[in-house]
């Protein structure tokens, strides 16, 4: 069964630290990896993605996710964290379908704090 | 340009009552798709259209649920008979085509609460 796991329910770090948010998949063939950062009330913000190419993949705010296919992991990263960086984050990976359903893990509250 | 858009953005209905979640994509999207979140949890897939038809319905919880695309851009999801465990904000989002590597659009989402 295709899946999409997020270990930690909530990732502490102090504002300037470097970040990461752990994303481990499961999917038939070739996937496709997504980040996507939701604020409170609002709806998911892309921030990146991995299709093929260069395992590590630079998205926005300054974010970074490295693809591991031996691991199946896309962990999300960045050098420096800002305490604005604080919402809830999700990992989804597309349906090896390939019509664009999304899988999403159960989101990681990061909390950047000054 | 414009995001993704859905109304109404707060949906507080009674249990048994019929309800109507609309969503306008991205123009030119011409994949649609629905998802549904509940509280602690990343969005399930509800159903998508490719242009005007339903191209996948699996995810649709019974047949209470129902949506619609009749022109290829708006879309609304129709829930029967609304249950208290129907509460959760429902996700609209939009692509350019439904293609696995194609970049979801989101918007702000409907929350709905079945009292």
């Amino acid at each position: 069964a295709q899946s999409v796991a997020q270990p930690e329910d909530q990732v502490n770090v102090a504002e300037g630290n470097p970040l990461t948010v752990k994303c481990t998949y499961s999917v038939s063939g070739n996937p496709y990896l997504f980040w996507y950062v939701q604020y409170p009330n609002r709806g998911l913000q892309f921030l990146l993605k991995y299709i093929t190419g260069d395992n590590l993949v630079k998205g926005s705010y300054g974010f970074e996710a490295e693809f591991n296919k031996s691991q199946t992991s896309f962990h999300l990263k960045k050098p420096s964290a800002l305490v604005s960086d604080s919402a809830l984050y999700f990992c989804a990976v597309s349906d090896s379908s390939n019509t664009g359903k999304l899988i999403f893990g159960q989101g990681t509250t990061l909390q950047v704090k000054p | 340009g414009a995001g993704v858009s859905q109304t109404p953005s707060n949906k507080v209905t009674e249990k048994g009552k019929y309800v109507e979640l609309r969503c306008d994509p991205i123009s030119g999207h011409t994949a649609l798709y629905w998802y549904r979140q509940s509280l602690g949890q990343g969005p399930e897939f509800l159903i998508y259209f490719q242009g005007t038809g339903a191209a996948d319905d699996s995810g649709l919880p019974n047949d209470r649920f129902f949506a619609v695309r009749p022109e290829g851009s708006v879309s609304t999801l129709k829930i029967q008979r609304t249950e208290r465990g129907d509460s959760a904000v429902y996700l609209c989002a939009s692509s350019r085509y439904n293609q696995g590597r194609e970049t979801q659009y989101f918007g702000p989402g409907t929350r709905l609460l079945v009292l």
